[in-house]
């Protein structure tokens, strides 16, 4: 099984409207931690927010805020006010805890999802 | 702030030859990782490094790739006999601590192209 699903390959949203991309997640780790990275069309891979599993509160930052439910094992990033700069793929991501096995903790991408700020 | 830097930016070699992929990832970190995301496709984990050895590796990464740490900075990958199929974007990413709340930094990537 996937460990991220990211069922969207693509996205329209008109400019500074809100945006929700999906992103669910399989694990049966109890410790471990969900990622969003941005990565523009010159490719680098920007970190935008991060959502652990132990915390109650959803995360934000700035412009990002993480819809994070437990029992649905999803984290959904929401970006508000959107700009034509957020064009971008967009990756979801988690990092697991010791009991996954395997050690440091690698990084597991979804598929990632394209979104397409229309003016 | 900073940052993971890897050069070349791009790199276009014959079917064949070897390629060193260059890495300085930010100078307090202590665990490295590269990644490789083939044009349009996921990324994808090739090896994790820390304390000078090969904590975990993908079976991607079989016996034509290798790491180094040569010096208290860089953090190479190395493949011995590019094939047409190792035409991808190679990501460096280092992380400060292995725990899951700490986020990994990329550097902006190596598009290597095997001709």
């Amino acid at each position: 099984a996937q460990k991220i699903t990211q069922t969207q390959p693509g996205m329209f949203v008109q400019e500074k409207e809100a945006v929700t991309l999906d992103c669910t997640y399989d694990t049966s780790d109890q410790s471990y931690g969900l990622f969003w990275y941005k990565q523009p069309s010159s490719g680098e891979m920007i970190f935008l927010i991060y959502q652990g599993s132990y915390d109650e509160q959803n995360a934000t930052e700035g412009r990002y805020s993480l819809n994070f439910q437990k029992a649905r094992k999803s984290a959904n990033l929401v970006i508000s006010a959107s700009q034509l700069g957020d064009s971008a793929m967009y990756f979801c991501a988690m990092r697991e805890g010791q009991d996954s096995g395997g050690s440091n903790y690698k990084l597991t991408f979804g598929k990632g999802t394209l979104l397409t700020v229309n003016p | 702030e900073p940052e993971v830097t890897q050069t070349p930016s791009h790199q276009v070699t014959q079917m064949g030859q070897e390629v060193i992929l260059r890495c300085v990832p930010i100078s307090n970190h202590l665990y490295f990782y590269w990644y490789r995301q083939i044009l349009g496709q996921k990324v994808e984990f090739l090896v994790s490094f820390y304390n000078n050895e090969i904590s975990e590796k993908s079976e991607i990464f079989d016996d034509q790739f290798s790491v180094e740490r040569p010096d208290g900075s860089n953090f190479t990958l190395k493949i011995r006999s590019t094939k047409l199929e190792d035409s991808a974007m190679y990501f460096c990413a280092s992380s400060f601590r292995a725990v899951v709340n700490s986020p990994l930094h990329f550097g902006n990537g190596t598009r290597l192209t095997v001709t």
